[in-house]
């Protein structure tokens, strides 16, 4: 099975200090994403990766960016939190050739509160 | 773009009974693929069933099924024989297939209470 673990569960952090969030999978997937849920909204997507070192943006990147240095590990920052950055961030990884059996593989999500 | 529309924000379902839950989309695409994501408490989210657009015959996984409507863009989720374990906010989900990436299209997520 894919293993997709997010380093935190839980954070808490003020306003105006840089958070990573960091996100590991075990199956040398080529992809992976960062999403972000709200309620009444779903997930909406913040970044992307589709290999070491690229990037693509998604819907909602403004004030987040990414770093993708090796294949398993994926991260999201927030340069400067704000408390519209309050959520829940879900990371999630899939394979070129197996998107339609075995699309995204999901961690288990950080709720991020920003006081 | 694609959008998905979840209409219905919460539903209770008593043990044993069914519940449905709508989902519509909108698309230019004429093949496409849909998905029904569940989301326990755990928070961890599970495939929960798949559909190609170009299959006329709707999927089935066990308990659950849908009921796809391509001229209408409806892609709709029935959960038979409720069981507490349902207890879940479930996601509708897009995904063109001309994306090699996997992004998909997310709904708003309907939250289902299984009551005993």
């Amino acid at each position: 099975d894919v293993k997709v673990t997010q380093s935190s569960r839980y954070l808490v952090k003020r306003t105006g200090e840089k958070v990573f969030l960091e996100c590991v999978q075990d199956m040398d997937h080529e992809n992976m994403f960062w999403y972000r849920q709200d309620p009444g909204l779903g997930l909406r997507l913040i970044y992307f990766s589709y290999d070491v070192k690229m990037k693509e943006k998604g819907d909602i990147p403004e004030g987040y960016s990414v770093s993708r240095e090796k294949k398993e590990r994926f991260s999201l920052i927030l340069e400067s939190a704000s408390t519209n950055q309050t959520s829940m961030y879900l990371c999630a990884s899939s394979q070129p050739g197996q998107l339609w059996y075995s699309p995204l593989h999901f961690g288990n999500g950080t709720r991020l509160t920003v006081t | 773009a694609q959008t998905v529309t979840q209409s219905q924000p919460e539903m209770s379902v008593q043990e044993a009974e069914t519940v449905t839950l709508s989902c519509t989309y909108d698309t230019s695409e004429n093949n496409y693929y849909l998905f029904w994501y569940k989301q326990p408490p755990s928070r961890q989210m599970i495939l929960v069933i798949r559909q190609e657009a170009y299959k006329q015959q709707n999927a089935t996984e066990n308990r659950f099924s849908v009921n796809f409507q391509k001229a209408a863009k409806s892609f709709s989720l029935k959960i038979s024989d409720s069981q507490l374990g349902d207890t879940a906010m479930y996601f509708c989900a897009f995904m063109t297939t001309t994306d090699s990436w996997g992004k998909l299209q997310f709904g708003a997520g309907t939250q289902v209470v299984v009551t005993p």
